[in-house]
């Protein structure tokens, strides 16, 4: 299984809203990434777990809070959202952080829309 | 720092024509260099990755990239393409120091019938 899911497909939300993404990967890697994309853009990277520690955070707003309960799941908590922050949400695993050559394996990603 | 250049933002091709996108690289030390491709409303899927041996490296779907050293490059290519292959392509390398992956600013693929 090289399936990296996620759930919802698309989520409209409000500025006051509280919501969840889920990611969830059973290969048994052990690196777990949220990127953000815009229409057209590149992914830009968000937050890295690695053995469900977070390694990276990118400068992220608090509004966004990411979360690794086990080695399969990573959600990403979101809060007070803002208009400008509608895009697309990408989660991605890898077999280890820190071994350069291992590919990313990226879910469908998760349409958001905050009105 | 680490970068990735996709010089063109669309690449028009015929049906069953070869196909080329473009991809340059800056790094210090030898490079880990990547392809993902997009399809419209998906996640990006991996493609192909070079990270040393062979300067000729291929993927999924017929598609091989030529990493070319002496012009730090690593075009993608394809023999014949296809209408299905149309999307959008990532070139990236990873960041040795800190594990990132640098994406270029992607090449949209069109393929005409």
């Amino acid at each position: 299984d090289t399936e990296v899911t996620q759930t919802p497909k698309h989520l409209v939300m409000g500025m006051t809203n509280k919501k969840s993404l889920k990611c969830e990967q059973h290969m048994g890697h052990r690196a777990m990434y949220w990127y953000k994309q815009k229409a057209k853009k590149p992914p830009e990277l968000m937050f890295v777990y690695s053995y469900e520690k977070l390694s990276i955070n990118e400068s992220v707003p608090s509004r966004f809070s990411p979360e690794c309960p086990n080695s399969s799941l990573l959600n990403l908590h979101l809060h007070a959202l803002q208009p400008e922050d509608s895009a697309l949400y990408l989660c991605a695993s890898s077999p280890e952080l820190g071994v350069s050559w291992y590919e990313q394996y990226f879910g469908p990603g998760t349409r958001l829309t905050v009105t | 720092a680490q970068s990735v250049a996709q010089p063109e933002d669309q690449v028009n091709v015929a049906e069953g024509n070869p196909l080329t996108v473009k991809c340059t690289y800056s790094v210090s030390g030898n490079p880990y260099l990547f392809w993902y491709v997009q399809y419209p409303n998906r996640g990006l899927q991996f493609l192909l990755k070079y990270i040393t041996g062979d300067n000729l490296v291929k993927g999924s779907y017929g598609f091989e990239a030529e990493f070319n050293k002496s012009q730090t490059s690593f075009h993608l290519k394809k023999p014949s393409a296809l209408v299905s292959d149309s999307a959008l392509y990532f070139c990236a390398v990873r960041d040795r120091g800190t594990d990132k992956l640098i994406f270029g600013t992607g090449t949209r693929l069109q393929v005409f019938p």
